[in-house]
């Protein structure tokens, strides 16, 4: 199994252009999340999904988009990207439930903003 | 709103030291408890879990059990290793089953 897919690895972007993350997953996982990594602040939670259609905002959705069309695919859309969106960004997925078990990561990407 | 805290890092330790990493929770109901590990330049791994109270975790010689009492899901193992060496997160998935909240993370260097 291939797992989570994340692509790119890395990406740097001007202030003020867009792109989208791309995150895939062969498991038929329910769940799929995307965080974010800083240094010193652990892994913050951007947005999640409980399945196809479904979407809801996490800790710190400004300047995020997703959506998610298939239970494979859970796109992060960067809007107009700022310096402040520099990070590694990670997506995860897991089964759906209390007792479901702890979240398969991706690889991340990498993302700089100049 | 759910929380984790996590010693601060870095725990420097030499080859076969004893290992503890303390983490302590804020949540509502009874919620899952998890330490993944992260190695440079890797996502995260899932290392452990425990889903209810009492139940310990275990895995590649690292240890933690589910303390309701002092709301705590503290890490050890007997004797570390070179290649243990990475940043260990504690976690918790609330009792609603969807949001998984992050510790800030301790960097382990263990010594040759």
């Amino acid at each position: 199994n291939a797992g989570v897919t994340q692509t790119p690895k890395f990406q740097v972007l001007k202030t003020g252009q867009s792109m989208t993350l791309q995150c895939a997953q062969d498991m038929n996982h329910e769940y799929m999340s995307w965080y974010r990594q800083d240094p010193g602040m652990g892994l913050r939670l951007i947005h999640y999904s409980v399945g196809a259609g479904i979407t809801d905002q996490g800790e710190v959705p400004n300047g995020y988009n997703v959506s998610r069309s298939t239970t494979e695919d859970f796109p992060l859309r960067l809007l107009s990207a700022a310096p402040s969106q520099t990070s590694v960004y990670f997506c995860a997925s897991s089964y759906k439930g209390q007792g479901a078990g702890g979240y398969t990561f991706g690889s991340g990407t990498r993302l700089t903003v100049v | 709103g759910d929380s984790v805290t996590q010693m601060e890092g870095p725990v420097t330790l030499s080859e076969e030291a004893f290992l503890t990493i303390n983490c302590t929770y804020t949540a509502t109901g009874y919620p899952s408890l998890f330490w993944y590990v992260q190695y440079p330049g890797e996502g995260l791994q899932l290392l452990l879990k425990a889903t209810k109270a009492d139940d310990k975790g275990s895995n590649k010689g690292f240890e933690a059990t589910y303390r309701k009492e002092t709301t705590s899901f503290h890490l050890e193992k007997g004797s570390v290793q070179v290649s243990d060496s990475a940043v260990y997160f504690c976690a918790l998935r609330g009792t609603g089953g969807f949001k998984t909240i992050f510790g800030a993370g301790t960097r382990l260097f263990v010594k040759a």
